[in-house]
């Protein structure tokens, strides 16, 4: 199993709500990554866990809260969205984190009313 | 902070043409250079990528990327395109011993049959 699993693949929310999204990996990978597409943009970093523990957070909102339960999966909850939050939100995992490809999910299509 | 710059937003070929897409980056230590392609509607998959000794490296799909340490590129290259190659490119950097990937703003290329 070389594949990272997003759910949902879309979702739409309004700036009051409170969701989840999940990301799952079964590769065995210790090192997971939430990152954030804009349209015509390329990824950009949000957070990384090593080993379940925080370890980079690139100075993102408090709206977003990451969450590693244990070594497969990846949480990202979202409260207070705004609209400009919109985007697709990537899940990544390599297998310790440094010098090494990451495997990239499908994504969460993400819109904010 | 490491920075990448892809000298190209869109690229329109014909089938069987060449392929040359730049990626520069800046960066004074160890770099690990990445390729990523994103076919329409599906995830960032990783096309090849460089860390150490030959500089010529080769991928997935005929595609091959030259590092030239002194010009700080990692140029991406495929002899004759196919329609199939129609996709969004990215280079990307991983500065030695970083989590961080940092990715260029990436290049369309849309291959005419």
């Amino acid at each position: 199993d070389t594949e990272v699993t997003q759910t949902p693949k879309h979702l739409v929310m309004g700036m009051t709500n409170k969701k989840s999204l999940k990301c799952e990996q079964h590769m065995g990978h210790r090192a997971m990554y939430w990152y954030k597409q804009k349209a015509k943009k390329p990824p950009e970093l949000m957070f990384v866990y090593s080993y379940e523990k925080l370890s980079i957070n690139e100075s993102v909102p408090s709206r977003f809260s990451p969450e590693c339960p244990n070594s497969s999966l990846l949480n990202l909850h979202l409260h207070a969205l705004q609209p400009e939050d919109s985007a697709l939100y990537l899940c990544a995992s390599s297998l310790t984190g440094q010098r090494e490809k990451l495997f990239f999910g499908s994504g969460t299509q993400l819109s904010v009313l | 902070a490491q920075s990448v710059s892809q000298h190209n937003h869109h690229v329109i070929l014909s089938e069987a043409a060449s392929l040359e897409l730049g990626c520069n980056y800046s960066y004074g230590g160890t770099v690990n250079l990445f390729w990523y392609v994103q076919y329409p509607g599906q995830h960032l998959q990783l096309l090849l990528k460089y860390f150490s000794g030959d500089p010529l490296v080769k991928g997935i799909k005929g595609f091959e990327a030259e590092f030239i340490k002194s010009k700080f590129s990692f140029n991406l290259r495929k002899p004759s395109v196919q329609w199939s190659d129609t996709a969004e490119y990215f280079c990307a950097v991983n500065a030695g011993g970083s989590y961080q990937l940092t990715f260029g703003k990436g290049t369309k290329l849309s291959v005419i049959p």
